[in-house]
């Protein structure tokens, strides 16, 4: 599968802080999706990216494309407690073959 | 309800002894697929069906068996199961194997082999 490395594993912010996990590749990506899970839960789709530059919304959550679609990163608006989990990229390199990075860990203090 | 049930959610075994994790889907997605999840080293695919009786390896195949007789379900063999399979085991199902729709995940297998 496509490897990537997703970076940090690990970031500690404080309730109301910004919060961004990168996803980088060394070769081109067909697309790029990302899933989040909860503590003790399972991964959730939350989107997909095709486009070169793309960039897309979800209220407090932007996820954006690299021009050259070798990286990705998600990045969120004033982190709630809600919003602590492990975030994944999962990249396509054009095998059909989505291979999950090792994941950013967000805890949220109040 | 859509929905990718994986059963047991917990099992303990011995070494040796072998075993079958269930996975069945009722969204008639081709695609299916496990992985095993490790602290640190994130999601790793075991192997994958790209629909029935078409199945592939993964990263870590080393240990297991999958086979796919229907399009619903997946299941997930060890056929001599050892310490270093202990560990959180997902299946997850998709449309189309591009994931244009996103993967749909099974809520979880904790293997434990003593």
């Amino acid at each position: 599968g496509q490897q990537v490395m997703q970076i940090p594993q690990y970031q500690h912010v404080q309730e109301g802080e910004d919060f961004t996990t990168y996803c980088n590749s060394s070769t081109t990506l067909s697309n790029i999706q990302w899933y989040k899970q909860r503590p003790g839960g399972h991964p959730v789709f939350l989107i997909q990216l095709v486009k070169s530059g793309e960039v897309k919304k979800q209220k407090r959550l932007t996820f954006q494309f690299g021009e050259a679609k070798k990286n990705s990163s998600l990045h969120i608006t004033a982190t709630q407690t809600t919003d602590v989990g492990t975030y994944f990229c999962a990249p396509e390199g054009g095998s059909y073959i989505p291979t999950f990075g090792r994941g950013t860990s967000l805890i949220v203090h109040p | 309800e859509a929905q990718v049930t994986q059963n047991p959610r917990y099992l303990i075994t011995v070494t040796g002894k072998k075993l079958t994790v269930t996975c069945s889907q009722n969204m008639n997605h081709e695609y299916m697929s496990w992985y095993r999840q490790d602290p640190g080293l994130g999601l790793r695919q075991i192997y994958y069906s790209m629909n029935v009786e078409v199945t592939d390896k993964g990263d870590v195949p080393e240990g297991y068996k999958v086979s796919r007789k229907e399009k619903r379900n997946f299941p997930l063999i060890l056929e001599s199961p050892s310490p270093n399979q202990t560990s959180l085991y997902f299946c997850a199902s998709s449309l189309t194997g591009t994931g244009t729709y996103g993967y749909t995940f099974g809520s979880g297998t904790r293997l434990t082999v003593v």
